[in-house]
């Protein structure tokens, strides 16, 4: 069974840093893209940002460009978004999903980042 | 990358059908037969109900299908039952390994 478990959210200042993390389980981690979709409270689902399975490729939505990097650890199964300067904006519920050949299949439960002083 | 357009809310009777719509654009829904359709509960995590265009993954309902014409795609959820009450989200592969989605659209059993 397909296991994605985020942590690491929290509440943080604008202008900080945080660090999610997710452990993922139940398949061959290292042979799937992965991707971060957040989701603010009230609204809708957002792509954030997707890494290939080397890790050689990374894309990121406009809105965090410079500011959130994706990255993995294939040896420990872990998948990762550093995020800074954030902002108010970026309170949401961040899940970590795992994109199938071309369809995001799994989802984790999701960590909730709060950006407020 | 602007959200795929969904309906807000559509709401019908158990066992009736109803149709979400999700329109995109050239770039998105209609280049690319790369459309999932998700359900979501309050409270929970998103759950793929429908994938490239019309394909149900094990385990779904064949009350689910999803089609596809042009620039718009469309969830069909017949037979219509209280559980079904829940947000359904659209999303479409956009090119350049980025993914869009639709705003949701809230459905009601009435």
């Amino acid at each position: 069974e397909v296991q994605l478990v985020e942590s690491g959210g929290g509440l943080v200042q604008p202008g900080g840093s945080l660090r999610l993390s997710c452990a993922a389980s139940g398949f061959t981690f290292s042979s799937y893209w992965m991707t971060w979709v957040r989701q603010a409270p009230g609204k809708g689902l957002e792509w954030v940002a997707s890494i290939k399975q080397d890790g050689s490729e990374k894309y990121h939505v406009d809105s965090a460009k410079g500011r959130f990097t994706i990255s993995r650890d294939n040896a420990k199964n872990l998948l990762f978004l550093q995020m800074s300067s954030l902002r108010a904006e970026d309170t949401a519920v961040y899940y970590c999903a795992r994109d199938s050949a071309g369809t995001i299949d799994s989802w984790g439960q999701g960590t909730l980042v709060t950006v407020s002083s | 990358q602007s959200a795929l357009t969904q309906p807000a809310s559509v709401s019908g009777s158990p066992g009736q059908s109803i149709t979400i719509s999700c329109t995109g654009t050239s770039s998105d829904v209609g280049n690319y037969n790369l459309v999932s359709w998700y359900q979501q509960h309050p409270g929970k995590a998103p759950k793929l109900m429908i994938y490239e265009v019309d394909k149900r993954p094990s385990g779904v309902s064949n009350r689910f299908s999803g089609s596809k014409s042009g620039n718009t795609a469309s969830l069909t959820i017949s037979g219509l039952q209280a559980e079904d009450e829940a947000d359904y989200y659209c999303c479409s592969y956009a090119g350049n390994s980025a993914w869009v989605f639709g705003g949701g659209t809230k459905v009601t059993v009435l």
